[in-house]
């Protein structure tokens, strides 16, 4: 089985903090992606990306930033957390062929 | 860009009846639909998907339907069972290589014994 593996199930971080959410697989899946999750708007965009090196924004992507430095680590940042960033981030990989994402367990992020 | 509407926000069935979740998407050239399932507390799965040179599938008590020249797909579950109780998501995109998914806005589920 293909596993996403994303470093926290909850955070708490304050206003102004640099955040840093993780997210690993382990079955080389060259696309990765960073949605965000909040009642009654479903799931969010914000980057992906397709390779070692390279990002694309997604629909909701201010605010963000991201890194992909190896192949099977994918590093969403908030420079500045704000609470209107307080949300569920979940991550996911997918291959070429696959017919679905395998998504991460998710961060529960809590900006005060 | 793609934006996919999903309707209704919340629905309550009783065991044993049918479910139907509705989605609309905006463009045409969106041609991969997937279904996604999230029990409480857990990661959304993968449970049915339809590609659009396909017009039903079905998988054991789930179906899928896509009307392609009304932009619109459906799921129905049969025979709704209690630990059908979650929210379900809809999904388009297109074949541009990424596999990037515009999800709809999510249905919660509820069956009642």
């Amino acid at each position: 089985d293909v596993k996403v593996t994303q470093s926290s199930r909850y955070l708490v971080k304050r206003t102004g903090e640099k955040v840093f959410l993780e997210c690993v697989q382990d079955m080389d899946h060259e696309n990765m992606f960073w949605y965000r999750q909040d009642p009654g708007l479903g799931l969010r965009l914000i980057y992906f990306s397709y390779d070692v090196k390279m990002k694309e924004k997604g629909d909701i992507p201010e605010g963000y930033s991201v890194s992909r430095e190896k192949k099977e680590r994918f590093s969403l940042i908030l420079e500045s957390a704000s609470t209107n960033q307080t949300s569920m981030y979940l991550c996911a990989s997918i291959t070429s062929g696959m017919e679905g994402y395998t998504f991460g367990s998710g961060t529960r992020l809590t900006v005060v | 860009g793609e934006n996919v509407e999903q309707h209704p926000s919340t629905l309550s069935v009783q065991e044993g009846d049918s479910a139907v979740i509705k989605c609309t998407y905006s463009d045409s050239a969106s041609n991969y639909f997937p279904w996604y399932k999230q029990e409480l507390g857990k990661r959304p799965q993968l449970i049915i998907d339809i590609r659009s040179n396909v017009g039903e599938k079905k998988d054991q008590r789930i179906a899928v339907t896509l009307n392609k020249t009304a932009k619109h797909f459906s799921l129905h579950i049969t025979e709704t069972q209690p630990e059908d109780s979650a929210v379900y998501f809809c999904a388009a995109s297109m074949n541009t290589g990424f596999q990037k998914l515009v999800f709809g806005t999510g249905t919660r589920l509820l069956v009642s014994p």
